[in-house]
């Protein structure tokens, strides 16, 4: 089956201008999940929907970043009046969601191929 | 919070060897420990995981240890293969439906 989709795959931007970045989660999976991948870094956590429920935005790193998530499947992230800093590969990943999660199975997350953006 | 060291940072094996990767995470109520191996230009691919009621988990080559008194975990590949050329990502969190966090990552060279 498809996984999880992200466009645009790569985006070039000047500093200042707002950019929206597209994820297309696995069909099914309610929970969605947001990460930064900064050169030579590890994967940082920006925001997490899951359901119905309101998101946690502990991750985002400005009030600039925000997110949303329509219909409980595609999410958008919007970085407004972008900073050479933000540039960055920024990630996507869906998860089924199972109450029991200690000893439940599905509950993996999976990653998208990523846009990579690139404040000039 | 919880912060994940993993080591080492590269790491070079001939072909056939075992290459064995190692983090460490701070936080006792984590119980969800996923590996991932990233290729150039691709997102991180899941290859293995545990929980934190079991101490090891095998698939094929790949084998994961999980020492919850000591608070780390490692990854095994055996007999390594160049297409096993990637950078290894480890990951934390207390359950497999809350944000990872991850770990800086391996870079596995394997030579032929």
């Amino acid at each position: 089956g498809a996984g999880v989709s992200q466009s645009p795959s790569n985006k070039v931007t000047e500093k200042g201008k707002d950019v929206e970045l597209r994820c297309d989660p696995i069909s099914g999976h309610t929970a969605l999940y947001w990460y930064r991948q900064s050169l030579g870094q590890g994967l940082e956590f920006l925001i997490y929907f899951q359901g119905n429920s309101a998101p946690d935005k502990s991750g985002l790193p400005s009030d600039r970043f925000s997110a949303e998530r329509t219909g409980g499947s595609v999410s958008t992230l919007t970085i407004q009046r972008t900073q050479q800093e933000d540039s960055a590969v920024y990630l996507c990943a869906s998860s089924l969601w199972f109450p029991r999660t200690l000893a439940g199975v599905g509950n993996e997350q999976f990653f998208g191929p990523g846009t990579r953006l690139t404040v000039l | 919070g919880e912060n994940v060291e993993q080591h080492p940072s590269t790491l070079s094996v001939q072909e056939g060897d075992s290459a064995v990767i190692k983090c460490t995470y701070s936080d006792s109520a984590s119980n969800y420990f996923p590996w991932y191996k990233q290729e150039l230009g691709k997102g991180p691919q899941l290859i293995i995981d545990i929980r934190s009621n079991v101490g090891e988990k095998k698939d094929q080559r790949i084998a994961v240890t999980l020492n919850k008194t000591a608070k780390h975990f490692s990854l095994h590949i055996t007999e390594t293969q160049p297409e096993d050329s990637a950078v290894y990502f480890c990951a934390a969190s207390k359950s497999g439906n809350t944000p990872l966090v991850f770990g800086k990552g391996t870079r596995l060279s394997v030579i032929a």
